[in-house]
């Protein structure tokens, strides 16, 4: 099946650090990834929509100045949390969606999350 | 209102028995439907995709869709410990702003008891 790579899973850091989270679909070509944050015991929330070859899409509420996402090629995605903070803390995951005729029908498939820990 | 809803839980059920987890939409115009299971401290895990109405079998699990009124179910049978976990329901919209966006419900807490 789908492979989504994820890198690095766990992550502790100062406050006003800047943290890089890479996204690798392993074995199919992704012009769109997903990414969200997860706090604990809550559900998933989408923070953007990354755009091979043009800018991410970000959802309401989420600042783009803060959380930067470079989609540089078909395979690979990064999100940057810029000088993050403790409230910064959570569970970032990434998606991709193999292509496919009906793209819309087409399953995210999760890579194993980043545990962001901001001291 | 929200766009998916599930009950958080936990819904617990003894081993062997079947475990049936709910999803609710508002979205009349949904067209493709997830179940993802979540251990805790994991990401999450796709278990099965559904697209018409009626009911998709796969192994111990089946999902079933009823799109008039606008629900999707996940039944798990001959439940065994390792199927604790949370599981998340997922809804594929209609395309906007050139894209689709996938949202997810809270997640039901299934526990197993032994």
């Amino acid at each position: 099946g789908a492979v989504v790579s994820q890198h690095p899973s766990w992550v502790i850091c100062k406050s006003g650090t800047s943290v890089k989270i890479e996204c690798r679909s392993l074995d199919f070509q992704a012009t769109t990834m997903f990414w969200y944050r997860q706090f604990p015991k809550q559900s998933l929330m989408l923070m953007a929509t990354s755009n091979e070859g043009s800018k991410a899409t970000y959802e309401q509420g989420v600042e783009k100045d803060k959380f930067l996402i470079n989609h540089a090629s078909l395979t690979l995605s990064t999100l940057t949390v810029t000088s993050a903070h403790p409230e910064d803390s959570s569970f970032y995951i990434c998606s991709a969606r193999p292509p496919g005729t009906h793209v819309s029908n087409q399953p995210q498939h999760f890579g194993d999350g980043t545990r962001l820990s901001i001291l | 209102q929200k766009e998916v809803e599930q009950n958080s839980g936990p819904l617990s059920v003894p081993e062997g028995a079947i475990a049936s987890l709910n999803c609710t939409y508002s979205d009349r115009g949904s067209q493709s439907f997830f179940w993802y299971r979540q251990y805790s401290g994991k990401s999450p895990e796709l278990i099965m995709f559904i697209y018409s109405n009626g009911d998709k079998e796969d192994g111990r699990f089946t999902a079933q869709l009823n799109k008039a009124s606008q629900y999707v179910s996940l039944l798990i049978r001959d439940s065994q410990p390792s199927d604790s976990a949370t599981y998340l329901c997922a809804v594929n919209g209609l395309p906007s702003g050139g894209y689709q966006k996938v949202t997810f419900g809270i997640g039901t807490k299934l526990q197993v008891i032994p």
